[in-house]
């Protein structure tokens, strides 16, 4: 068990749905991630938090909408997805936004499909 | 921007040593570190580099040289456990970029 935890691990959703994505972490760490991960791709970096704050949009079309309410907590909130947004999501926290030598702590991801 | 070039699937056997090569090209370059995927989990941290040079980690040791640009991580002792996707990232900026992965397979 890692100490991110993500919910709910899988999801299949219509493209008329909306659903939210959770990520906790109580590892004290003040910055947090979400993470695209395709097949035979990188992963590919969403968006930042640090400290609540939004400091990164990697220009992600707007149907992914995140939401930190406080440092332990994190949302991705979806909404009239396509086909190609099916991925595993992956959500990740670190002690500052660097990382330093500690690295990220993933949680185990969501397998998201779109159908 | 960032990438990262590293190889797509290497093939050892067990008790073997296999060493899985990354370049990349940053802009602010911080470090390079590597994770660990198994299938259907989670990425784990393996090691970090700040500084050129080798850094052990029981049978992982990970080797940096910013001049060109290029690292690795060493496997040694193989096992079958070790089977897994192996990612380099940069951190350039105030970000982490990841490489697109090495599967690795280890046979008996």
């Amino acid at each position: 068990e890692t100490g991110v935890t993500q919910t709910p691990r899988h999801l299949v959703m219509g493209m008329t749905n909306k659903k939210s994505l959770k990520c906790e972490q109580h590892l004290g760490h003040n910055a947090m991630y979400w993470y695209k991960q395709s097949a035979k791709k990188p992963l590919e970096l969403m968006f930042v938090y640090s400290l609540e704050e939004r400091v990164e949009n990697n220009s992600v079309p707007s149907r992914f909408s995140p939401e930190c309410p406080n440092s332990s907590h994190l949302f991705l909130h979806l909404h009239t997805l396509q086909p190609e947004d099916s991925a595993l999501y992956l959500c990740a926290s670190s002690q500052d936004r660097l990382g330093g030598a500690d690295g990220y702590t993933f949680g185990s991801g969501t397998r998201l499909t779109v159908v | 921007g960032q990438s990262l070039e590293q190889p797509s699937e290497v093939t050892a056997v067990e008790g073997a040593i296999v060493q899985i090569n990354c370049t990349y090209q940053t802009s602010g370059f911080y470090g390079l570190s590597w994770y660990q995927q198994h299938d259907g989990g989670a990425p784990t941290f393996l090691s970090y580099n700040g500084l050129d040079g080798l850094e052990e980690t029981g049978r992982f040791s990970s080797f940096l040289s910013r001049s060109d640009s290029y690292g690795y991580l060493l496997l040694q002792e193989l096992q079958m456990k070790d089977s897994a996707s192996y990612f380099c990232a940069v951190k350039g900026g105030n970000k982490l970029v990841f490489g697109a992965g090495t599967i690795l397979r280890v046979k008996s």
